[in-house]
């Protein structure tokens, strides 16, 4: 149980342009998704609380004009990277809690490798 | 500010060489402790979640305890398959729902 798709698993675009990333929960309903981006040999860095029906909340220094979050159901939640440049190239991975939100485990997507030329 | 350490950064150790993995931690509360796996190019892995102070989780080879300060997750008489990074995040009580991170431990196993 608690099984959550990311698509795609990787993507190379050019700067410019923009990639949309799609997460869904499979086996559940995740009224709540969050969304880290992870550099080489670092940690995960949280970048938005996706909260289904309701604006995300950002963290703070990420702009949330340039990394668009959707969350129109309870098992799907987008991330758009807006005219993406090279500094954007990164590891995405999403990520909903299981039934109970505090308490409950993290489970996660198996991340997005975005690379923009 | 809720502060992960994880340490060592990197540990290669020989098949059947039993080790452990250190996790200090700072929240003003804590409501968890999570370890994870991480494989090259994969999203984390849940393994064990542990609550209060002198818990323990044991899941074939690993075995995780907690303190007030600090988690350990114990590799006993590891196989190659064991190989990979190994993150812990704490959800404090104030954090509405949010993990923090550490920034992992690699580990390598060779035959």
């Amino acid at each position: 149980g608690a099984v959550v798709s990311q698509h795609p698993s990787r993507v190379i675009c050019k700067s410019g342009t923009s990639v949309k990333i799609e997460c869904r929960s499979l086996d559940f309903q995740a009224t709540t998704m969050f969304w880290y981006r992870q550099f080489p040999k670092q940690s995960l860095m949280l970048m938005a609380t996706s909260n289904e029906g309701s604006k995300a909340t950002y963290e703070q220094g990420v702009e949330k004009d340039k990394f668009l979050i959707n969350h129109a159901s309870l098992t799907l939640s987008t991330l758009t990277v807006t005219s993406a440049h090279p500094e954007d190239s990164s590891f995405y991975i999403c990520s909903a809690s299981g039934t109970g939100f505090f308490n409950s485990p993290l489970h996660f997507g198996n991340g997005t490798r975005l690379t923009v030329t | 500010e809720d502060q992960v350490t994880q340490s060592p950064e990197a540990l290669r150790l020989q098949e059947g060489e039993s080790s452990s993995l250190n996790c200090s931690y700072t929240v003003s509360g804590l409501r968890g402790l999570f370890w994870y796996r991480q494989d090259p190019g994969k999203g984390p892995e849940f393994l064990f979640t542990l609550y209060s102070a002198g818990e323990e989780k044991e899941k074939e080879r690993l075995k995780a305890t907690l303190t007030k300060k600090e988690s350990f997750l114990h590799i006993t008489a590891p196989k190659p398959e064991d190989s990979a990074t190994y993150l812990c995040a704490v959800q404090a009580t104030d954090s509405w729902g949010k993990f923090q991170f550490g920034a992992g431990t690699q580990v390598v196993v060779t035959p």
